[in-house]
């Protein structure tokens, strides 16, 4: 079945640091792939997403590139702020039919001032 | 900018009893959803309601289950008598496209 596996946390950086977390995909067909944040007592909200190969989402200075070839969505951004830290999901929308995002596991991200 | 509410933020309840759960979708969505994150794990799809009737429902949306739609704005998930194992955050979502917007959760502790 579709299944997403994302790098496990908690991920800790110092502020104006450098930010990866990885996350690949299993699914049939073409998915399209989401990054969604939950920041303290808030809901998942949608940063950024993909929904065709070689496409990439970006929002708030985060980045992510639909890599077919590797069947990853990587979150990346180049210079992290304190604000940033929360929770990050990796989900994927199977578009055969299904309506239900099938989500990772979530990244907790705490940065540092 | 639009939102989904969901209250109450912390339902705590004793084993057996029932528990309704409640979501206000925002107001022009016409897909609505259910998950839940048991602590520690991921999020996981309960259910998708379109045109007054479940559309989709996962292995664990059993007869313990249900979602309603009573009037023009609410979307209920019941559990009818809950377990030790039900506690979770809840989160319901709605769409219009294919991009869900999602509560801040209903943390739910079964004793």
């Amino acid at each position: 079945g579709n299944s997403v596996t994302q790098m496990e946390g908690p991920v800790t950086l110092s502020e104006e640091a450098f930010l990866t977390i990885n996350c690949t995909y299993t699914a049939t067909g073409y998915p399209s792939l989401f990054w969604y944040v939950q920041y303290p007592g808030e809901g998942l909200q949608l940063l950024l997403k993909a929904t065709k190969a070689d496409d990439k989402g970006s929002n708030k200075g985060f980045e992510a590139t639909y890599r077919k070839e590797t069947t990853s969505f990587h979150l990346e951004k180049g210079s992290v702020q304190v604000s940033d830290s929360a929770v990050y999901f990796c989900a994927l929308h199977w578009q055969g039919g299904s309506e239900k995002l099938v989500f990772g596991k979530g990244t907790k991200l705490t940065v540092n001032p | 900018e639009p939102e989904v509410t969901q209250t109450p933020s912390h339902q705590v309840t004793q084993m057996g009893q029932e528990v309704i759960l409640r979501c206000v979708p925002i107001s022009n969505h016409l897909y609505f959803y259910w998950y839940r994150q048991i602590l520690g794990q991921k999020v996981e799809f309960l259910v998708s309601f379109y045109n007054n009737e479940i559309s989709e429902k996962s292995e664990i949306f059993d007869d313990q289950f249900s979602v309603e739609r009573p009037d023009g704005s609410n979307f209920t998930l019941k559990i009818r008598s809950t377990k030790l194992e039900d506690s979770a955050m809840y989160f319901c979502a709605s769409s219009e496209t294919n991009i869900q917007y999602f509560g801040a959760g209903t943390r739910l502790s079964v004793l």
